[in-house]
């Protein structure tokens, strides 16, 4: 079964320019996360979607920060334009349908570098 | 509100001792608890989970934890240290409603050969 898989695997950028990234889920699992991890950290919650709809995007910034998930599959994550602050990784996850105690499975993630 | 605390940002052992992690969570509901590990330039894989039932819960690797709700802790513990567990190690709470997830900042483990 193949896992979580996310591109590009590292991205390093100017400041004020833009930066997508890509998310395709494991089969069959409706919920999908983003996740952005500072070093040294533990990931913190960006984004939830249940199928197509965003249903926590309480800490996404959203004045830089959009995501999307067409078709209830795989998702972007936009920043525009990024800032320095926002050299991280940022990880992908997805579980079954929204169950108390789900496992999440994450991708291996995206190492975003701004310069 | 939900919070994980693991003391100790950095711990070493030598190969073959004992590897014990520790995660301290407060929870305003019965929490479910997780312990991830992650390696170099990977995702996080987990390690066990707590749900509901026994407290000593044995995971992936020879590693298990037991959840002490008086002492609101969910430590790491495996009984012989071994060079391939190197690496980072979070522990995670879940409400029990939702998926929302809470991450502790991480414990990195080397072991000494």
């Amino acid at each position: 079964e193949a896992g979580v898989v996310q591109s590009p695997r590292y991205k390093i950028i100017e400041k004020k320019q833009p930066v997508a990234f890509w998310c395709n889920p494991i089969s069959g699992h409706n919920t999908l996360y983003w996740y952005r991890q500072n070093l040294g950290q533990g990931p913190e919650l960006l984004i939830r979607y249940e199928n197509e709809e965003a249903v926590d995007d309480s800490q996404l910034p959203k004045d830089r920060f959009s995501a999307e998930r067409l078709k209830g599959v795989d998702s972007t994550l936009k920043i525009q334009p990024a800032e320095l602050g926002d050299s991280a990784v940022y990880l992908c996850a997805s579980s079954l349908a929204a169950t108390n105690n789900g496992e999440q499975f994450f991708g291996p993630g995206t190492r975003l570098t701004v310069l | 509100a939900q919070s994980v605390t693991q003391l100790g940002s950095h711990v070493s052992v030598s190969e073959g001792a004992l590897v014990l992690l520790r995660c301290n969570y407060s929870s305003s509901v019965p929490p479910y608890l997780f312990w991830y590990v992650q390696y170099p330039n990977q995702g996080l894989q987990l390690l066990l989970k707590y749900t509901t039932g026994a407290t000593l819960v044995k995971g992936i690797n020879g590693f298990e934890a037991e959840f002490k709700k008086s002492e609101t802790s969910f430590h790491l513990t495996k009984p012989s240290a071994h060079m391939s567990d190197a690496a980072e190690y979070f522990c995670a709470v879940s409400q029990n409603t939702g998926n929302q997830f809470y991450f502790g900042t991480g414990t990195s483990l080397t072991v000494i050969p």
